[in-house]
């Protein structure tokens, strides 16, 4: 199946600071992007949605202006954690989906964010 | 909200078949059923998907009950490797390109030695 590839693997930071997550689909045009976060045992969370060239439409309760999501081309979206404290830490998974529709529905390896 | 009940936790011994049964009851005529994996620390790999009619691939195979409400994923010679929490999910397939996957619990598979 396609490839779909997060940057970092791993990251840890200090609390206040901003931490980036780049989420790439490397052999197909990623239309949409969605964005997970997943805490110890509990299950995958939706955050937002991404299409192309548009602003992301965020799940209730994700706030906006602290996560950040831009998807500037078709095989590349961002997501920045803004002033990260603690309770951001989390595994952050993202999933490109190409023109095909669901069946063409790929995630990320995921990226761990630890923030002290 | 996820629209899918399972177990929350099944054991298989290796090499045995692991049969693992999702309840759906309020899929609607033109929502999917797709299984996804998540093995520990990775992001969820897809399984299978079915309608109606019931699918093999070389992974697993989906049995889909007549009236759509139940179906089952059947790994037929588990492994250590498949190990994972495997999850049920339904979602229409109908070009809306905002449509999303929403992940329950999932059932917590150990296969045994």
């Amino acid at each position: 199946g396609a490839v779909v590839s997060q940057h970092p693997s791993r990251v840890i930071c200090k609390s206040g600071t901003s931490v980036k997550i780049e989420c790439r689909s490397l052999d197909f045009q990623a239309t949409t992007m969605f964005w997970y976060r997943q805490f110890p045992k509990q299950s995958l969370m939706l955050m937002a949605t991404s299409n192309e060239g548009s602003k992301a439409t965020y799940e209730q309760g994700v706030e906006k202006d602290k996560f950040l999501i831009n998807h500037a081309s078709l095989t590349l979206s961002t997501l920045t954690v803004t002033s990260a404290h603690p309770e951001d830490s989390s595994f952050y998974i993202c999933s490109a989906r190409g023109a095909g529709g669901p069946d063409t529905q790929y995630f990320g390896p995921g990226t761990r964010l630890t923030v002290l | 909200d996820a629209k899918t009940t399972q177990p929350t936790s099944m054991d298989c011994a290796e090499g045995r078949a692991a049969n693992l049964p999702c309840n759906h009851s309020t899929i609607s005529g033109n929502e999917y059923v797709y299984w996804y994996r998540q093995i520990h620390s990775q992001g969820p790999q897809y399984i299978i998907h079915g309608l109606k009619n019931n699918e093999t691939n070389e992974m697993a195979s989906l049995i889909i009950t007549e009236d759509r409400k139940s179906s089952t994923l059947i790994l037929p010679h588990a492994t250590l490797r498949d190990t994972a929490v495997y999850y049920c999910i339904v979602r229409p397939w109908d070009g809306n390109r905002d449509d999303k996957i929403i992940f329950g619990k999932g059932t917590r598979l150990h296969i045994l030695p």
